[in-house]
């Protein structure tokens, strides 16, 4: 049971290209998330699916886009990298009464 | 709208010392409290999970309580280690899933 597994751990990229982000579940959860972490800023819900079929933006979804390719797999799509996404990247899923959880993150810069 | 805080935003105490670490939050209809742990450079790791229903839930050395009516949760660590210094986050789940910005807790060896 891997929980929530995150790739790539780490990813260096220039102004302008793209990426994806992946995250899957092993816990049959119906939500999945994407936060972006920065220094004094906390964590930012940048996307979250409710279930299988659906996304919702959340407070910072700019420059962002997203998957939910199954129940177990939801990717975070950078279009056009910038500098200002350079970000530490979180997925995480729930449950309702099986609480939140998270993966181990991807350490992105965008030169 | 829903608000977490956490109060403290940094804590030193001395290896061995009992601690408690504070999360408000402003409507009391949630579903869930959960507490989490975030070591430098590392992800979140749950350490408890309160139901709405629940008034404390124990794992280890750690205790967390939760009083729906006033607000508020507590995280109890006893004994205190220096492997427990880290970063405390807390999170109300109710329709949506709000963060405090947590307590960076440093013990002194």
């Amino acid at each position: 049971n891997a929980g929530v597994t995150q790739t790539p751990k780490f990813q260096v990229l220039k102004t302008g290209q793209s990426m994806t982000l992946q995250c899957a579940q092993d816990m049959n959860h119906n939500s999945m998330y994407w936060y972006r972490q920065d220094p004094g800023m906390g964590l930012r819900l940048i996307y979250y699916s409710a279930s299988e079929g659906t996304t919702d933006k959340g407070e910072v979804p700019n420059g962002y886009n997203v998957s939910r390719l199954n129940k177990r797999e939801f990717s975070l799509r950078l279009e056009s990298a910038a500098p200002s996404q350079t970000s530490v990247y979180f997925c995480a899923s729930s449950e309702l009464l099986a609480g939140l959880y998270f993966g181990p993150g991807t350490r992105l810069t965008v030169l | 709208k829903q608000e977490v805080t956490q109060i403290p935003a940094a804590l030193s105490v001395p290896e061995g010392e009992n601690l408690v670490l504070n999360c408000s939050f402003t409507d009391s209809a949630i579903y869930n409290l959960q507490w989490f742990r975030q070591d430098p450079g590392k992800g979140l790791t749950s350490l408890l999970l309160i139901q709405s229903s629940q008034r404390e839930q124990t794992s280890g050395r750690l205790n967390a309580s939760l009083d729906k009516s006033s607000g508020r949760s507590t995280l109890y660590i006893a004994a205190s280690q220096p492997g427990d210094s880290a970063t405390y986050l807390c999170a109300v789940l109710d329709d949506k899933i709000i963060f405090g910005k947590g307590t960076r807790l440093h013990i002194l060896p």
